[in-house]
């Protein structure tokens, strides 16, 4: 079992504060980190797949850089909005020639932004 | 119309009963996955196919069976239900000619064992 971890586990914060959230995961036999949005009562979409050490993803407000040899990955939202309030997810690709690849889900950053 | 859909959507069902649960995609994608969520934790990874010949067990496997009937088409059985089994499914596909392993969710089905 691949140990993902996500920090910290729920975040509330105000309107226009900016915010980031941490997705560790083991350094070695990286293949990809994806990060996904969830809002209640719907489907995780994904927001970013990283694949390269030292990518920089950035969509509107929210951005994600990557660091595959110290193995974490830090998501940023830029002014939070009511909007953005949902479970954040990473999941960590990990593949090896001799024994295939596996996909593990972190727990999820649960993030409120109150208006 | 949505590109990859779960039924049923909801399901109520007693201990020690058979059930399916059935996804379907239209997205054209060769891999499939069955994950289940539980309060307080993030998706486990219960079944993958990477095509209509290839299943894998994922983490949490035990008590759960599949059958992948066609390329857009991936089931998940539960044999003998339990109340532990109680949760939200989500089917999910991936491209293998595109981004490395992006999941594409479907709605999710929530499973209630009594």
């Amino acid at each position: 079992i691949l140990n993902v971890e996500q920090s910290p586990q729920s975040l509330h914060v105000q309107e226009g504060d900016s915010t980031n959230f941490t997705c560790s995961f083991p350094s070695s036999n990286f293949y990809a980190l994806h990060w996904y949005r969830w809002e209640t009562a719907k489907s995780p979409e994904a927001l970013f797949v990283m694949t390269l050490n030292g990518d920089e993803k950035k969509k509107g407000r929210i951005s994600a850089t990557l660091n595959t040899k110290e193995g974490y990955s830090y998501l940023y939202i830029k002014g939070s909005q009511p909007e953005d309030s949902a479970t954040y997810l990473c999941a960590f690709i990990w593949r090896s020639e001799t024994s295939g690849s596996r996909l593990t889900f972190g727990e999820g950053t649960q993030l409120t932004v109150n208006p | 119309d949505a590109d990859v859909t779960q039924t049923p959507r909801n399901r109520i069902t007693k201990t020690g009963k058979r059930i399916m649960l059935e996804c379907s995609q239209t997205k054209g994608h060769d891999r499939m996955y069955w994950y289940r969520q539980d309060p307080g934790l993030g998706l486990r990874l219960i079944y993958y196919s990477f095509d209509v010949k290839d299943i894998n067990k994922g983490e949490i496997s035990d008590g759960y069976s599949v059958s992948r009937q066609a390329q857009a088409k991936f089931s998940l059985s539960l044999e003998s239900a339990i109340p532990n089994q109680t949760a939200l499914y989500f089917c999910a596909t991936s491209d293998h000619r595109a981004s490395r392993y992006e999941q594409y969710f479907g709605p999710g089905t929530r499973l209630t064992v009594t």
